[in-house]
């Protein structure tokens, strides 16, 4: 049964940092893995997706990388802003029907 | 840029009454997924929907729990008869036909159970 991970829970930089989250899982037999953006009482926007054959997938400022073997993948977030402030998950796929999502890490940002 | 569009935004509904959660998935899409959030908790895969079937549904999909797409556009979520533990929020997503495809989700209905 797929467990996903999420370290840290919470995390508070000062603006400009680059910063790492980690998402872990436990069956590397995945189809693809998203990451999204959630903002307080919202819904969940797609950030990016990264396909099982890939390594990385880059959006503007941010960067994720998929290592299968390992179980894990990272969402890089640079130079970091007071808007990046929001929940950050991560799903992995199980085949094409079926999202498992991780606990979150809640990012903010200061000024 | 097409949405994924829900309403209501928030449902307030007795236990016991049935209630129904309405989605309009992006127009070209083919998958349709139901999944839900209890505050404060993971988001659940709840069920997931294509050619007008149950693809695949979770443990928590139990006899209470309906899905339809009753015309081109709309995909509902039917709660026959509510417990207090089904207060949540319910977000509908779709997605293209192709494999490499992302999830796109709505704003999500919030429901409270009184």
């Amino acid at each position: 049964k797929q467990e996903v991970t999420q370290i840290p829970a919470a995390l508070s930089v000062p603006e400009g940092e680059n910063l790492v989250l980690n998402c872990s899982f436990t069956d590397s037999a995945i189809y693809n893995l998203q990451w999204f953006r959630q903002d307080p009482g919202k819904g969940l926007t797609s950030l990016l997706l990264i396909q099982s054959s890939q390594r990385e997938q880059t959006s503007g400022r941010l960067n994720a990388s998929l290592d299968k073997s390992s179980g894990r993948s990272t969402l890089y977030i640079a130079a970091s802003q007071p808007g990046d402030s929001a929940t950050y998950l991560c799903a992995a796929s199980e085949g094409t029907y079926k999202y498992i999502f991780g606990t979150g890490t809640r990012l903010k940002v200061l000024a | 840029e097409p949405e994924v569009t829900q309403t209501p935004s928030h449902q307030v509904t007795q236990m016991g009454q049935e209630v129904i959660l309405r989605c309009v998935p992006i127009s070209n899409h083919l998958y349709f997924y139901w999944y839900r959030q209890i505050l404060g908790q993971k988001v659940e895969f709840l069920v997931s929907f294509y050619n007008n079937e149950i693809s695949e549904k979770s443990e928590i999909f139990d006899d209470q729990f309906s899905v339809e797409r009753p015309d081109g556009s709309n995909f509902t979520l039917k709660i026959r008869s509510t417990k207090l533990e089904d207060s949540a929020m319910y977000f509908c997503a779709s997605r293209g036909g192709q494999g490499n495809q992302p999830q796109h989700f709505g704003d999500g209905t919030r429901l409270s159970i009184l």
